[in-house]
């Protein structure tokens, strides 16, 4: 079982549509974080937050906005998405981000893929 | 330009055999390294690290190398089981960017199948 949760598993949404992915976090970390999984491309880094604060943004268009409530709870907002945004969207974790320390554990949630029509 | 990639796409071997992933990278400042391991359905999961102070580190049936001269990881897996079937990453952290895991950089990912 993980200690990180995403909702919903599975979402489809037309291009006009308004939806938000959910993730909450169960281990006490302090930073949370939003990757987009493509087929045959490497994990892309969006979003990163630490301690509450956005410290990262990958260059990631406005369409998606991110939301961080407090240090357990992550939201991706989702709104005019196009069909190339179709992807698994992965939420995790660590400790902390940045600082210099080796720690590059991350914990991830099982992911919500999403299809936009 | 600077990746971190691995060789095959796809790697198949029998069950109880040895299996070992490969990935290159080409960033010089990389200084930390780390597998993950993700299983259909799931998201990934941290399997062992190697910091460029060494050569060679070693978990649980699997062993990690690095190669800084000709900038090669691998990870050999020992007796190869069913439960390996995955997807598996290596993730590159530069070292001007600290070892936290925002500095990470993903390759593409190798899937290992086990014939039964």
């Amino acid at each position: 079982e993980t200690g990180v949760t995403q909702t919903p598993r599975h979402l489809v949404m037309g291009m006009t549509n308004k939806k938000s992915l959910k993730c909450e976090q169960h281990l006490g970390h302090n930073a949370m974080y939003w990757y987009k999984q493509s087929a045959k491309k490497p994990l892309e880094l969006m979003f990163v937050y630490n301690f509450k604060e956005q410290t990262e943004n990958n260059s990631v268009p406005s369409r998606f906005s991110p939301e961080c409530p407090n240090s357990s709870h992550l939201f991706l907002h989702l709104h005019t998405l196009q069909p190339e945004d179709s992807a698994l969207y992965l939420c995790a974790s660590s400790q902390e981000a940045g600082g210099w320390t080796y720690d590059g554990e991350l914990f991830f949630g099982e992911g919500s893929r999403l299809t936009v029509l | 330009g600077e990746s971190v990639g691995l060789h095959l796409p796809t790697l198949s071997v029998q069950e109880g055999d040895n299996s070992i992933i490969n990935c290159a990278y080409s960033n010089s400042a990389s200084d930390y390294f780390i597998w993950y391991k993700q299983e259909s359905g799931k998201g990934p999961q941290f399997i062992i690290d190697i910091r460029s102070n060494m050569d060679k580190r070693q978990g649980q049936r699997v062993t990690v190398l690095l190669n800084k001269t000709v900038k090669h990881l691998s990870l050999q897996i020992a007796a190869t089981q069913p439960g390996d079937s995955a997807v598996y990453f290596c993730a590159e952290n530069p070292r001007y960017s600290g070892g936290g895991a925002d500095g990470l950089t993903f390759g593409k990912g190798t899937h290992l199948i086990i014939q039964p």
